[in-house]
């Protein structure tokens, strides 16, 4: 499957934990969007990055997130602390530049805080 | 401030009827994408419009872009079964040195055999 690659699908934290999702990118792709997705809503762009630059975090709260996307290895999203409030589905999307190029989704890390 | 509105965002109808859905902006975007997701899975791109009123067909789907570039409409005949799913309009969004996809909220689309 030469797809985007969200590990895991499923993730269960408790309150106070820390949640790290991954995301592989298709083969090519150098840029790397997440977003978030809450029950019957859209999903909101969180962050942008290329490698070893983020480029846009304005979607992303001030505290408690983090992402990257090292030179080698997979783009990771960190929460740390979870909250109830951080349930949702995290999706991730690769492409392989700039210019109205077509964005590609994962299947998504579906996180659930107990 | 949801800077794309869907409508409706929910629909059940019998296979066969046909159907529009519309996502309507006030801001101009320069160019506009219409995925159809499925439950427990991501985003699936159906079409990218670009050209203000340019007009794309997928076999039974039909989507227009508006002229102002600030709306766009996604028309089904006949619609299946297989076309249930949740259908999202996103406006590509660039500026300041960045580009990221605004999402509609969807229109979640049942068709009943």
């Amino acid at each position: 499957n030469a797809g985007v690659m969200q590990n895991p699908r499923h993730l269960v934290r408790r309150r106070g934990q820390e949640a790290r999702l991954r995301c592989s990118p298709m083969k090519g792709h150098s840029h790397v969007y997440w977003y978030r997705q809450l029950p019957e809503e859209g999903l909101k762009f969180m962050v942008y990055l290329q490698k070893e630059n983020i480029i846009d975090e304005s979607g992303m709260p001030k505290e408690r997130f983090s992402a990257e996307f090292p030179k080698e290895g997979p783009s990771i999203l960190r929460i740390q602390q979870v909250v109830r409030g951080d349930s949702a589905a995290y999706f991730c999307a690769s492409s392989p530049g700039w210019g109205n190029q077509p964005q590609h989704f994962g299947d998504g890390t579906r996180l659930s805080i107990l | 401030t949801q800077l794309l509105e869907q409508s409706p965002q929910f629909l059940s109808i019998q296979e066969g009827e046909n159907l529009t859905v519309y996502c309507n902006s006030s801001s101009v975007f320069s160019s506009l994408q219409w995925y159809r997701q499925e439950p427990g899975e991501g985003p699936v791109l159906l079409v990218t419009v670009v050209t203000g009123g340019e007009v794309k067909k997928l076999k039974r789907l039909t989507f227009q872009f508006g002229d102002a570039r600030k709306d766009s409409s996604l028309h089904i005949t006949a619609a299946q079964p297989g076309d249930t799913g949740l259908y999202l309009c996103a406006g590509i969004l660039t500026q300041g040195g960045s580009e990221k996809l605004v999402f509609g909220k969807g229109m979640k689309l049942t068709v009943n055999p």
